[in-house]
C-alpha cells in the first residue's frame, strides 16, 4: 500500500511557543490530505482537511488561526500549532487521500506525531 | 457531530475465541472502513465495504454491514495476542472525509 510519512513523531515544547507537523505522501500525489487529532484512549477527530494550491476546511469549533495549514505541493501537507498551550498536547495524525482507482477511495494514515507542551 | 460509536468499549477473550465489535452511524455513507491502532501509533486499514455491500471477508476478518440499520460489525475469528489493539470503524461520505467511531480496546488472552 501506499506509504504516508509525519515528521517529527515525537515534540515536547514549552508553552507559548509554534510547533510545525509535516505530513508527506511518499510514493503518490495526494490533492486531499486529512488532519485528525486523538487524545488518549479517545478516538480520532478530524480537524480539518487539507487542499492543495487552496485554504484549508476547518470542522466546526476548530479555530483556523491556532492550527495553520498549509498544503503547498502534491506530496506535503504542514500542520501549525501556533503559541502551543497544555491542552494542545495531543496525538496528531495526517491521513491522505489516493486518487480514486475504479470505485474505491482509500485514505492511508501516517505513524502519527505525538505533541506534548509543558 | 457525524463520529460513530462502537461497542462495546472494551473486549477481553481469551486466545482462539472470536471477537465482535459493532458499529453504529448516523447518516448516508459511502463506504465504511475498519482500522487498527496498537496503543501509540498510526492507524492500519483493515477492511473497506461499500455502501452497496453487505458482507466482506478477509483472512480472519469479517466485516457486515446494514444500511437500513446504520451499523456494521467486524468480526475477528480464532483470535491471537497480537490481535490486541484498538479497533475504529471510519465512515466516508460525499466529500471524502473520515469520521471515526469511538473505538473497542480488544485485549486477546493468551
Amino acid at each position: 500500500g501506499a506509504v504516508v510519512s509525519q515528521h517529527p513523531s515525537r515534540v515536547i515544547c514549552k508553552s507559548g511557543t509554534s510547533v510545525k507537523i509535516e505530513c508527506r505522501s511518499l510514493d503518490f500525489q495526494a490533492t486531499t490530505m486529512f488532519w485528525y487529532r486523538q487524545f488518549p484512549k479517545k478516538s480520532l477527530m478530524l480537524m480539518a482537511t487539507s487542499n492543495e494550491g487552496s485554504k484549508a476546511t476547518y470542522e466546526q469549533g476548530v479555530e483556523k488561526d491556532k492550527f495553520l495549514i498549509n498544503h503547498a505541493s502534491l506530496t506535503l501537507s504542514t500542520l501549525t500549532v501556533t503559541s502551543a498551550h497544555p491542552e494542545d498536547s495531543s496525538f496528531y495524525i495526517c491521513s491522505a487521500r489516493e486518487p480514486m482507482r475504479g470505485r474505491q477511495e482509500t485514505q492511508y494514515f501516517g505513524p502519527g506525531t505525538r505533541l506534548l507542551v509543558l | 457531530s457525524q463520529q460513530g460509536e462502537e461497542d462495546p468499549q472494551a473486549l477481553s477473550i481469551q486466545e482462539g475465541e472470536n471477537a465482535t465489535m459493532n458499529c453504529s452511524y448516523k447518516t448516508s455513507i459511502n463506504n465504511l472502513q475498519w482500522y487498527r491502532q496498537n496503543s501509540g501509533r498510526g492507524l492500519v486499514h483493515l477492511i473497506l465495504i461499500r455502501s452497496n455491500e453487505r458482507e466482506k471477508h478477509s483472512g480472519r476478518l469479517r466485516v457486515t454491514l446494514d444500511t437500513s440499520k446504520k451499523s456494521s460489525s467486524l468480526l475477528i475469528t480464532a483470535s491471537r495476542a497480537a490481535d490486541t489493539a484498538s479497533y475504529f470503524c471510519a465512515t466516508a461520505f460525499t466529500g471524502n472525509q473520515f469520521y471515526f467511531g469511538t473505538g473497542t480496546s480488544l485485549t486477546v488472552i493468551p
